[in-house]
Order: structure tokens, then sequence, then C-alpha cells
């Protein structure tokens, strides 16, 4: 069976400071794993993804995730937080079966 | 471009009425795929569509949910009977090719179901 879990489901940080989003995931067999990030009233948009090849990929807004496959991690990175990283972020993890499975979401709050 | 649309945004039905919400997915997509996001949660897949078949329904909680996509292009899910805890918001995506899992998934803004 495959599962993600998010610890922390509200994770506070000082504008400019790290942003870290932790991401494990369960899985019979190599998965490809995803972020999203989800602004009030929008859809879900793709932050990052990785498929195959390098393990450190590099998303959009200067977000970047590494796919550690020893410690079955996915968790996502930005080096300053800006005041419009504010949002609702979800790890999903996908197989051949086309089945996304998400995490349960971890909020971001950017105190100024 | 058009992303992925769907109405109505919200949607308030009293318990046991029938409710049909729309997609309609990015245009040339062969890949359409149902969700519902309870508060607090994940998204939870329902019924993912390649072309006009239901690929795969196994998300779909029981036989009072039904989706159809008869042209293969604009989907609608229906719930009969509807129940209280039928309240979520769901979501639909797209995806560009027959599906592989490696695609991008483009999200619509959802719609939210609250049942009285």
């Amino acid at each position: 069976a495959q599962s993600v879990t998010q610890l922390g489901s509200h994770v506070s940080v000082s504008e400019g400071a790290l942003v870290l989003l932790r991401c494990n995931y369960s899985s019979s067999v190599p998965p490809y794993l995803f972020w999203y990030v989800q602004y009030p009233n929008q859809g879900l948009q793709l932050l990052l993804k990785y498929t195959t090849g390098a393990t450190l990929v590099k998303g959009i807004n200067g977000f970047e995730a590494e796919f550690k496959k020893s410690e079955t991690s996915f968790h996502l990175t930005k080096p300053s937080a800006h005041m419009s990283d504010a949002a609702e972020y979800f790890c999903a993890v996908s197989l051949a079966g086309n089945q996304f499975y998400f995490g349960t979401g971890t909020s971001l709050t950017v105190i100024p | 471009g058009a992303g992925v649309s769907q109405t109505p945004s919200n949607k308030v039905t009293e318990k046991g009425k029938y409710v049909e919400l729309r997609c309609d997915p990015i245009s040339g997509h062969t890949a359409l795929y149902w969700y519902r996001q309870s508060l607090g949660q994940g998204p939870e897949f329902l019924i993912y569509f390649q072309g006009t078949g239901a690929a795969d329904d196994s998300g779909l909680p029981n036989d009072r949910f039904f989706a159809v996509r008869p042209e293969g292009s604009v989907s609608t899910l229906k719930i009969q009977r509807t129940e209280r805890g039928d309240s979520a918001v769901y979501l639909c995506a797209s995806s560009p090719r027959l599906a592989f899992s490696y695609n991008e998934q483009f999200f619509g803004p959802g719609t939210r179901l609250t049942v009285l």
C-alpha cells in the first residue's frame, strides 16, 4: 500500500527564514513524488516533481526538494520565506496506476 | 490558455437530494481525475477517466456516486441521495496524455458541496 505522511500540520516561520516541510512516503516500488501548493480559494498548483534522474529537484518560486530513498523522504525547502509563500502544501505520491495519494497537508504561516 | 474549470463553485443542497458537479478539462487533455477533499485533509482519489471510459473507479465510496465523460471531454460527477458526510470540496484535474503517473495533473478550483 502507498501512503504519504506530512509531519506538522502547521508550520510557522519568520519572513526570510528557512522553510522546511517534511514528507515521508511508504511504497513497495520506487514512486513518483510531487509537491503541490494550494492558495486560499484556488486550485492545487504543482510546485515540483521527482520522476527519475537527479534526486534534487528545483521547482517554482524558489522551492526545491530532495528525494532520499534510504529515508523514504521528499522534504520541501526554501532558503528564505516570503510572505506570499503562506499557503497549504501537499505532498503526493504516484505509482504506475495513475492514482495520486496525497498527504494531509501542511499549512505554512509566514510571520513578518 | 484556459485551465480546468468546475461548476458550480459552491453547491448547497439538502440531505437526500441529487447533485451534479461539472468539470471542463483543459482542451486536448485525455485523462481526467476526480478527487474529494474533506476539511483538514488532502485530496482523496475518486475516479479517473482515460478518454470516455472510467479506467479506475476504485475510489468511489459507494454506489451513490457515479461519474460520466460521454464525449471524452466534459465530465459530470453525480451524487444520489446526498448525505451530510458528502460535504467536501470536489476537485477535478486533467492530464495531457494517456495517463502515465509522472504526468502533471492540472487542477480546477473545485466545487464546495454542502449538504444540510
